[in-house]
């Protein structure tokens, strides 16, 4: 149980065209989801906390205009990276809170050229 | 799934007392990360050990490796009621482009 499934796992577009990434609870309601990102040989970094039914709590440096997160479900989180460029491609994660933890989507390697 | 697995899944201790959580995968990796989460925060970096390490220590913390047996473990020295929090361990295979993550082990400790 508690199966976050994220989707795409990789994706490769264009600089300036935008892109969505979807994580999505399979068996479990999340109130809370949280959005990270992680650089080659670097640690994961929360970029923000995405509460359903309300606007998302972004961390200090990271642009909410750049990175929507839209969370109208309870089973689903939207992170979409608008007017990407090169800088932006990473690998970015999401994860959920349930009864007893948290559980993490497969992540989504994102490659903009 | 190729989500690894961390036992147990919840740890209760006194202060003072040593932590230890283990987590298994199922592919080969080339390192196997530590992270730490309070509670409606974002994940710590705690530690990587690569996968020709058997050891590591940083600070209360060691973490060993055995890729034989596709198993780390963490262990927590004399443990603070700071300490508090979910733990997982989280592998990157030497193929795909995915990170894998234990599903957590919550550990309380006890002032």
């Amino acid at each position: 149980g508690a199966v976050v499934s994220q989707h795409p796992s990789w994706v490769i577009c264009k600089s300036g065209t935008s892109v969505k990434i979807e994580c999505r609870s399979l068996d479990f309601q999340a109130t809370t989801m949280f959005w990270y990102r992680q650089f080659p040989k670097q640690s994961l970094m929360l970029m923000a906390t995405s509460n359903e039914g309300s606007k998302a709590t972004y961390e200090q440096g990271v642009e909410k205009d750049k990175f929507l997160i839209n969370h109208a479900s309870l089973t689903l989180s939207t992170l979409t990276v608008t007017s990407a460029h090169p800088e932006d491609s990473s690998f970015y994660i999401c994860s959920a809170d349930f009864y007893y933890g948290y559980t993490f989507g497969s992540g989504t390697r994102l490659t903009v050229v | 799934s190729q989500q690894g697995e961390e036992d147990p899944q919840a740890l209760s201790i006194q202060e003072g007392e040593n932590a230890t959580m283990n987590c298994s995968y199922k592919t080969s990796i080339n390192n196997l990360q530590w992270y730490r989460q309070n509670s409606g925060r974002g994940l710590v970096h705690l530690i990587l050990i690569r996968s020709n390490e058997r050891e590591k220590h940083s600070g209360r913390l060691r973490v060993t490796l055995d890729t034989s047996k596709k198993s780390s473990s963490l262990l927590i020295t004399a443990s603070r009621a700071a300490d508090t929090a979910s733990y997982f361990c989280a592998t990157d295979p030497n193929t795909g482009n995915q990170f894998y993550f234990g599903t957590g082990t919550s550990l309380t400790v006890i002032p």
